[in-house]
Formats: C-alpha cells, structure tokens, sequence
C-alpha cells in the first residue's frame, strides 16, 4: 500500500461549483498534514496545512480525519484559475516528506 | 531571488554518462529535499538533508544516485552511468527543518537521456 494516496482525477467541474478531494496515508504516525498546488509544468506550492480542528482560507476548506487517516480539501465557488493538481503531503515528525500523486482538477467556463 | 535555485534548468545527457543537479536553498532553511517527478506522478522522495547530513536516503532509487551537502547549504544531485529511466524533473526544496513540512521547491532540474 503506498504511504500516501489520492485519487488522480481528473475532476472536471463548471465555474462556481464546490469540488472535494480525499487524500489518505498508512501510518499512524504521521504528525504534520498539507495540501500543496503545482501548475502544469511548475514547482508544487504549498496551499495551506491541515490543523485537527480543520482550517479554512477563503474558499478553500482542509480537514483532518486522524482515526479514518485521511486528509480533505474542500474548494467552493470554484474558479477558472483553480485549475491545477492538488498534492497532499504528510510528515512523521522529523522525517521525510511524502506526496501523493496528485489530483488533477479542470475547472470548465 | 531569495527562492530556491536550480542548475542547470534544463539538461540533455546520453546515456552511461554523468550527471550532476545543484540545489542552493533559501538562506537559513536547515533542511533540505530531492524529490524525482515524472509526468502524471507525484513528487518522489529520493533524499532528505538536515545540516550537512544525510537524515533519510531511503528513496535512492540504486548506488547510481548520490547527493552531498557538504557545507549544509547548496547540495548536489549525482547520478552514474545515466539511464533512459533516469528522465524526470528532479526538484530541490528546503525548509526550516524540525517537524515542518512546509517545503519552498525550485523550480526543477528537467533531465533527459537520450
């Protein structure tokens, strides 16, 4: 099973829709959540981390699941310019960073 | 800039020869990170620096990948005796270090063997 793992789309919705994406990791152990963007061609940025309680910056919505071990990102009134990959990524401490494979998500005029 | 640098940007190679990536992290930052990509995939953890040492080295595909942070800023990225396998974008970030997994990429070092 892959430490980290996510469903790679791609998720084709119309301007304004609310779109979600799960993300789920292995181990138990892991202590620091995020959710990065990388455009076609571009370096991965992060978007946001993922706090327990779930954090929100504008539109975008993350949440955490320790006892399920999955991660969500929400995205409402999606944008044209939301179009890009979504990685989450994990952390054990002071350990390696993991990635998911990314979703891919077309936000359609 | 104060971002994360890669050299070279781009770089066409045969196969069998030598290859070195250099990284130069934000100033500052402890850790540091190389990470392969292919098309359509994640980011693949090949190596993790905290300092001058190697803390994780688990995702060196074989003994052809090997990187050193001698002076615990700017790290190189060598590979032997290329391989056609070898083609894929390998991406440098660095972070504060501690538990963080904020990381601050560069842009790439995009390797082809021909």
């Amino acid at each position: 099973r892959k430490e980290v793992e996510q469903d790679p789309g791609p998720f084709n919705v119309p301007e304004g829709a609310t779109v979600a994406f799960n993300c789920t990791y292995s181990n138990s152990a892991s202590q620091s959540f995020f959710w990065y963007r990388q455009d076609c061609r571009k370096e991965p940025k992060l978007l946001m981390s993922v706090y327990s309680s779930g954090n929100e910056d504008g539109r975008f919505t993350a949440q955490l699941n320790r006892a399920s071990q999955y991660i969500s990102l929400l995205i409402r009134d999606s944008k044209l310019s939301d179009s890009a990959t979504y990685l989450c990524a994990v952390n054990r401490g002071y350990q390696k960073v993991t990635f998911g494979t990314g979703t891919k998500l077309q936000v359609i005029p | 800039g104060a971002g994360v640098s890669q050299t070279p940007s781009n770089k066409v190679t045969e196969k069998g020869k030598y290859v070195e990536l250099r990284c130069d992290p934000i100033s500052g930052h402890t850790a540091l990170y190389w990470y392969r990509q292919s098309l359509g995939q994640g980011p693949e953890f090949l190596i993790y620096f905290q300092g001058t040492g190697a803390a994780d080295d688990s995702g060196l595909p074989n003994d052809r990948f090997f990187a050193v942070r001698p002076e615990g800023s700017v790290s190189t990225l060598k590979i032997q005796r290329t391989e056609r396998g070898d083609s894929a974008v390998y991406l440098c970030a660095s972070s504060r270090g501690g538990s963080s997994g904020e990381l601050f990429f560069g842009e790439g070092s995009r390797l082809t063997v021909l």
